[in-house]
This record gives structure tokens, sequence and C-alpha cells, in this order.
């Protein structure tokens, strides 16, 4: 079955405690990006990636690190992260072309306290 | 202002009405056009993407108009599945550059 996976799908932790996000899919997609959501503020890109080796800021990236070392995975990083952090994230893939239609995980909702 | 613009909502109606949803952009470089759906905490769905020319896709019409920068989603013969919140998407670059842009959604709650 088609689908990008996200890991862990809830999480709770403390300021400051490093975690990773990870996002894996399996439809051979080249492009790759992570979102936040939030109430009022709807879904904002916070990184992307064209391909392997190449990622670029999206419109939120403070705070945040990704790395894109093989086609599939793509996880997103918090070093020390901070309770303006706690959001809803969702990691999106798809083909080339920005007229490609985008597939989502299910979500990670992330509470940091 | 943002550079995607939906009324919020909430749009209640009752089954089988019709209803319209509009959304504007503000970048006149924008290429590529979407309506997803997102259901109550899940991940945003696409439903269709917007073409030039107006497209269909059974009881939903998607329109652009690129003159005055704004897209719309018709909505015919509502079912109580379609309540959801929609979101209008717009990609900022064109080729294969990567921002899409999502409007802060449009609730509908379809009526027995």
């Amino acid at each position: 079955e088609a689908q990008v996976t996200q890991n862990p799908r809830y999480l709770i932790t403390v300021t400051g405690k490093k975690l990773t996000v990870t996002c894996s899919q399996n439809m051979n997609h080249e492009y790759m990006s992570w979102y936040r959501q939030d109430p009022g503020l709807g879904l904002r890109q916070i990184y992307y990636s064209m391909n392997v080796e190449v990622t670029d800021k999206g419109d939120v990236p403070e705070g945040y690190k990704v790395s894109r070392k093989e086609k599939r995975n793509f996880p997103l990083i918090l070093e020390s992260p901070s309770p303006n952090q706690t959001s809803l994230y969702f990691c999106a893939s798809r083909y080339q072309g920005a007229q490609q239609p985008q597939h989502f995980g299910d979500g990670t909702r992330l509470s940091i306290l | 202002r943002k550079e995607v613009e939906q009324d919020p909502g909430p749009f209640n109606v009752p089954e089988g009405a019709t209803v319209a949803f509009n959304c504007t952009y503000s970048n006149s470089a924008s290429q590529s056009f979407f309506w997803y759906r997102q259901d109550c905490r899940k991940e945003p769905k696409l439903l269709m993407s917007v073409y030039s020319s107006g497209n269909e896709d059974g009881r939903f019409t998607a329109q652009l108009n690129r003159a005055s920068q704004y897209i719309s989603l018709l909505i015919r013969d509502s079912k109580l599945s379609d309540s959801a919140t929609y979101l209008c998407v717009v990609n900022r670059g064109s080729g294969n550059t990567g921002k899409l842009i999502f409007g802060q959604g449009t609730t509908l709650q379809v009526k027995p």
C-alpha cells in the first residue's frame, strides 16, 4: 500500500530534550516536506527536500533541522524543543512537478512542556 | 494580508443543499491550485486539482479565475459525509519548486 508513515503519532516531552520525528514514504517520490498545523494559522511549511541531499527552508524553519540521506526518509529534528513548537506535524511527499498532488502522513501531535 | 485567504465558516447546510466556497490568493505568479479535504485531526487529502478551464468530479466543481485571483469549489447535493474542512492550496512557484501555501480552511457541516 502506498503510504507516508510518521512516527511517533503522539509525543509529550519536556523543553530542551532533543527529539526526532521520522517520516518514510514507499512511493519513490523525489519531493518531501514537513508542515506544522496550528489553530488559526493553517498548515505552514517548515522544510522541504527536492531530492536526496537537497533540502531548503520553508516558511517557519527556526528551531528545526532536517536531513535527506535516502530518498524514502526525511526526519524532522528538534535539537532543543520549546513550548512554542507544540503543534500537529505532517510529513508529505510527491513526485517532481508543482502540479503533482501531495500525499500526507497521518500526523504527529507533539506537546512540549 | 494572508497569501491565501478563505472564509473559515462554519457553513452549516442541510443535506441536499448546494454550497460554494471561495478562496483568494495574492501571488499572481502562482501556477498550481488545489482543493484538499481535511477531517478532524486527520491528514489533508487531495480532493481535486483546479484547472484554468474549470473541472468537475462528480458533485464537485472547481473554478479558477486568474484575472481576479480566486478559486472556487462548488458542492452539489451535499451529503453528511461531506462534513469536513476544505483547504484551498496554491503553489507559490512554477516548475518543480515546492512551496505550497495553504489557506486556513473552510469548515462545512452538513446536517440531516
